[in-house]
């Protein structure tokens, strides 16, 4: 067990929906990464928010969004979502942002749209 | 740009022996970590060893190595003693010392054989 907790763990939706994966950190770590991973496009990095601030982008769409709390929970939100979108999702969080940090995965959430 | 290869889709092993998981990165950076993952068919990604740039000795975590070779660009996984459980897929990771994304490899599925 990571320490890192995502809900839900199984999400079924049609498409043009939107929904809302939850992610909670380790205790005590501060940064917050979101990651895809698709069997066509291997693990994507999506965004990584650190102390509740935005501080890298990678290959996120615009219908996607994210935010990270005060308590240092973090939501990713996807709207109009199309097939394509099905993919495991997985939240992981570190101590910091360093090269050095490890990052701690979650066990993901298995998003199918149909 | 960070680019992470790893030129065995799959690998069979017999249990009880070791085996050598290939990973080579394209940095111009000269302070990284590189890092390698388990994921187990049950999807959840699990952190297994951490090598960084500057270390001088290889990385060991029990049975888990990392034959780490700067001037090669190479940080190749060694699992000593395979055993069934270790049947998963490998993911080999970078991370640059200003760069904000984790960027994975393609990842190596291991059989290891009864």
């Amino acid at each position: 067990d990571s320490g890192v907790t995502q809900t839900p763990k199984h999400l079924i939706t049609a498409t043009g929906q939107r929904v809302t994966l939850r992610c909670s950190p380790r205790s005590g770590d501060l940064s917050v990464y979101w990651y895809q991973q698709s069997l066509d496009q291997g693990l994507q990095f999506l965004i990584h928010y650190y102390n509740g601030e935005e501080r890298a982008k990678g290959n996120i769409l615009e219908r996607f969004s994210a935010q990270q709390f005060p308590d240092l929970h973090s939501e990713l939100n996807l709207s109009s979502l199309e097939l394509g979108d099905s993919a495991l999702y997985f939240c992981a969080s570190s101590a910091s942002q360093g090269a050095r940090e490890t990052q701690y995965f979650g066990p993901g959430t298995r998003l199918l749209v149909l | 740009a960070q680019k992470i290869t790893q030129t065995q889709p799959g690998m069979f092993v017999q249990e009880k022996e070791a085996v050598t998981l290939d990973c080579t990165y394209d940095t111009s950076d000269q302070s990284y970590g590189l890092f390698w993952y388990k994921q187990p068919s049950s999807g959840e990604m699990i952190f297994l060893i951490y090598q960084g740039s500057y270390d001088e000795q290889n990385a060991t975590e029990g049975r888990y190595s990392l034959n780490f070779q700067k001037a090669r660009k190479s940080a190749n996984l060694v699992i000593s003693a395979s055993q069934l459980g270790d049947s998963a897929m490998y993911f080999c990771a970078m991370r640059e010392l200003y760069g904000q994304n984790f960027v994975f490899g393609p990842g190596t599925r291991l059989s290891v054989l009864p």
